[in-house]
């Protein structure tokens, strides 16, 4: 079974300063996705980066950009130039290539300090 | 672009009522899922399906039923609500395993109460 570890339960970022989420993932697969999902206090699922296992380059996405270190099991999240709308639950996920199934770490609250 | 669209957005039951949770995707996915998010907790699967009239429990089926007619509708249905089930229930839908591209797309959400 895959495990998802997020071991900062809430990070704080100043307005327009970067910040780095951390996750590490537990498995024995070798093709597999990995996810960085936000959900905002509206409780919405939004789907924020995604990477795939077998790409070395890592994944980006405007202002967020990961850092995948598949040897370590990481999949780190970074924000660049934080804005008060990031300001929400960050979810890392893992779904193996054959799998139908999600598997969520706990999540990191995230605040933005004006 | 509508992508996974779920109703009602809010609502309250009385213990013991009957409700069904709409949802609907446009994009052709194969796999649909309904998830519920207790507060401060993650997502636990609740039922999926493969397509249509294919459906399987999840890991917290109990007082829920699926169906699955098309592949773009994929209702939940609570039985006898209970205030354990008061939560934040998610549909979400995937093209599915080994397909190029494969990412779990979520509805906006619904929140019920049992009251």
């Amino acid at each position: 079974a895959q495990t998802v570890t997020q071991s900062q339960p809430e990070m704080s970022v100043q307005e327009a300063e970067t910040v780095t989420l951390s996750c590490t993932y537990d498995t024995s697969e070798s093709d597999y996705y990995l996810f960085w999902y936000k959900q905002p206090p509206s409780r919405q699922m939004i789907l924020v980066i995604r990477q795939e296992a077998y790409k070395q380059q890592n994944a980006t996405e405007n202002r967020f950009s990961v850092n995948f270190q598949k040897a370590a099991k990481s999949f780190s999240l970074k924000i660049s130039d934080s804005q008060l709308g990031d300001a929400a639950m960050y979810f890392c996920a893992f779904m193996g290539a054959g799998s139908y199934q999600l598997t969520f770490g706990k999540g990191t609250k995230l605040s933005v300090i004006p | 672009n509508a992508g996974v669209t779920q109703t009602p957005k809010f609502r309250i039951l009385k213990i013991g009522q009957s409700m069904t949770l709409q949802c609907a995707q446009d994009m052709n996915h194969n796999y649909m899922y309904w998830y519920r998010q207790d507060p401060g907790m993650g997502l636990k699967l609740i039922y999926y399906s493969v397509g249509a009239g294919i459906t399987d429990k999840g890991e917290v089926p109990n007082g829920y039923n699926v169906s699955r007619s098309t592949t773009e509708y994929f209702p939940l249905r609570l039985e006898l609500a209970a205030p354990s089930q008061t939560s934040v229930y998610f549909c979400a839908s995937s093209k599915g395993p080994g397909q190029t591209g494969n990412t779990i797309y979520f509805g906006e959400g619904s929140w019920l109460t049992v009251v």
